[in-house]
């Protein structure tokens, strides 16, 4: 079952904060995060494995609660750079996509 | 090669025609993952690696589409009798295949299918 992501599209300016939610109807025991620019591959961004732990790349983070099964990634002063779609992942060997979240920062 | 590699970039086809598509993933990574994406959704699961075995191929969505790896380490997707519907970016990753740890996913460019 595909994990559910909110919003579907969001468009912030540059210096402003987001958040980016996923979550699941099964148990989730790990979320994968990636980020995929136009006309580009996913490109990993980090793995949560534990409820509550939050992992960082640049001014991302994300937090894990697996009771409520789902994971939020956090854009802390939002750079241009951030701007593509951002994927959670929830593998079962393989991984099994949300349908995205657009994230637009302007200047 | 530093990254996983895909080839061709772009694929043009008939409908009907059969088709290959190569995957080329990183060096000492023993899983390989086939996705299929389309137009504003994720990428959608076909068939997984481990070695030189399919591990789960529950993604393939009918007896058309075949992937091999034969040595466990390049991988071809085939697909025959191809249909507008298998129109789409197919996606390769692999990761290093370790049990029981989390396996980050390295993708390749993929490669854009268009069958007219």
């Amino acid at each position: 079952q595909q994990p559910v992501q909110s919003p579907q599209a969001v468009i912030l300016r540059e210096g402003e904060d987001a958040v980016i939610n996923c979550s699941s109807s099964k148990a989730l025991y790990s979320v994968h995060w990636y980020r995929q620019k136009h006309g580009e591959a996913p490109v990993f961004l980090m793995i949560l494995l534990k409820g509550g732990e939050q992992k960082g790349h640049e001014k991302i983070s994300a937090s894990f609660n697996e009771k409520k099964q789902q994971s939020s990634l956090y854009l802390t002063a939002s750079q241009l750079s951030y701007s593509g779609t951002y994927f959670c992942g929830t593998p079962r060997g393989q991984l099994t996509f949300g349908s995205g979240t657009q994230l637009t920062v302007l200047p | 090669g530093a990254g996983v590699s895909q080839t061709p970039s772009n694929k043009v086809t008939e409908k009907g025609k059969y088709v290959e598509l190569r995957c080329d993933p990183i060096s000492g990574h023993t899983a390989l993952y086939w996705y299929r994406q389309s137009l504003g959704q994720g990428p959608e699961f076909l068939i997984y690696f481990q070695g030189t075995g399919a591990a789960d191929d529950s993604g393939l969505p009918n007896d058309r589409f075949f992937a091999v790896r034969p040595e466990g380490s390049v991988s071809t997707l085939k697909i025959q009798r191809t249909e507008r519907g298998d129109s789409a970016v197919y996606l390769c990753a692999s990761s290093l295949g370790l049990a029981g740890a989390p396996n980050e996913q390295f993708f390749g460019p993929g490669t854009r299918l268009t069958v007219l």
